[in-house]
This record gives C-alpha cells, sequence and structure tokens, in this order.
C-alpha cells in the first residue's frame, strides 16, 4: 500500500515554480523518497530521490524536512510539458528496490 | 542514460485469446523487473516481481496462472495475458532497475484492448 498523501490536484502558471507537497508520517529510517511523473498515456518517468539531504538535478529540487515526516519537490520554472501526474514514492531500496507502491499522485497543470 | 522498452505499444486481440507483452532493458542487465497494471484515470497496480532464471513473485489478488512471466534473460521479461477477457483491457507498464543501480526505469507502457 502506498504510504504517502499528497494533493490530489494543483495548478501552476507557466514559468512560475510549482511546488508539490507529500507527507509520508510513517516513513522508516532505510526508506528513500523517490518522485516519478507520468504523462499521460506514458510510463512513468524518474525525476528525483533523497534520503535525508536536500536533492537537486537538472530536472527538479526534492527537499525533505528534517523530520522526514514531509518533503517538497519543486520545479523551478514550470513550463506547459511539465502538466503531469506526481508520484511521490517511500522505498527502501533494499529486498524490495524496484516493487513501487503508487498512490493516486498529483495532477499538476501549468497554464499559460 | 538507462532505456526501459516495451512492445507492443498497443494491441488489440480476441477475447478467449493470449498476448505476450515484452519488456527489454536496452543498456544495463536487470536481474528483476517489474510489471505494473493501470486503470484508466487510475493509479499504477503492481502485479508482480520477475526473477531472472527463476520465479516470478505475485503481488496478492493477482492470479498467477492467468498472467504469465518469464524472465529468461538478463534483458527480457515478458508477460503473458491468458485467455483474455475484455476486463484484462488495461495499459500494462513494466520497470527494471540496474543490477548495481538504485533507480527504477519504467517501460513506455503497452495498451492491451480485448474484444
Amino acid at each position: 500500500d502506498a504510504k504517502t498523501t499528497q494533493p490530489t490536484s494543483m495548478d501552476c502558471a507557466e514559468g512560475r515554480a510549482a511546488n508539490l507537497p507529500c507527507n509520508h508520517s510513517t516513513i522508516s529510517g532505510n526508506e528513500y523518497v523517490y518522485w516519478y511523473r507520468q504523462i499521460h498515456s506514458q510510463g512513468p518517468q524518474y525525476i528525483i530521490h533523497g534520503l535525508k539531504n536536500n536533492e537537486t538535478n537538472e530536472m527538479a529540487s526534492l527537499i525533505i524536512t528534517e523530520d522526514r515526516k514531509s518533503s517538497t519537490l519543486i520545479l523551478p520554472h514550470a513550463t506547459l510539458r511539465d502538466t503531469a501526474v506526481y508520484y511521490c514514492i517511500v522505498n527502501d531500496r533494499g529486498s524490495t528496490l524496484g516493487r513501487l507502491y503508487f498512490g493516486r499522485g498529483t495532477q499538476l497543470t501549468v497554464w499559460p | 542514460g538507462a532505456v526501459v522498452s516495451q512492445h507492443p505499444s498497443w494491441v488489440i486481440c480476441k477475447s478467449g485469446t493470449s498476448v505476450k507483452i515484452e519488456c527489454r532493458s536496452l543498456d544495463f542487465q536487470a536481474t528483476t523487473m517489474f510489471w505494473y497494471r493501470q486503470f484508466p484515470k487510475q493509479s499504477l497496480m503492481l502485479m508482480a516481481t520477475s526473477n531472472e532464471g527463476s520465479k516470478a513473485t505475485y503481488e496478492q489478488g493477482v492470479e498467477k496462472d492467468k498472467f504469465l512471466i518469464n524472465h529468461a534473460s538478463l534483458t527480457l521479461s515478458t508477460l503473458t495475458v491468458t485467455s483474455a477477457h475484455p476486463e484484462d483491457s488495461s495499459f500494462y507498464i513494466c520497470s527494471a532497475s540496474a543490477s548495481s543501480g538504485n533507480t527504477i526505469y519504467f517501460g513506455e507502457g503497452s495498451w492491451l484492448t480485448v474484444v
């Protein structure tokens, strides 16, 4: 079962930052936070993951709270092509690496 | 970067027939692959874990005799939907991670329509 809670939907103006929250209050010490997104009728696309430190790559930034019970995915300059369902998933990367349990995710709509 | 490819992208089959979907890791070896199913407007649901050289592990409620999984090599896993019925119509997606990697990559997905 999914161990994360996300808002059902969010809107963002093109060019602005999109901040997508995720609650994972029952996360255990060895579980990582992964973010994926799914554009309609395509397979999920990996965005970023982290354990406890903030992470940044060419796609996004991941901010994890100190108690690790929540995180925020930041798309610094959203474009229309960022419209997708964003999934926040926790996984311990051990024997269960790859066995991802998806919640409903957040439908992000970027408007012109 | 790592790429996972599925074939076919879409398939239509008659009720009662079987259909096979392939999942390939193109530039890395994957000892483990995963199969998901997604119905319209719903999230992905993990069906099974495909293990190279051994039997697949199915999630609770997924019929192993209905969804046959074969992982004969380090770069190929196949999902066969046997005796397909209209309710099996769905978007089937596979994923894989490199043997030494920490990131899971997904295929493009395969649309199955059973008529």
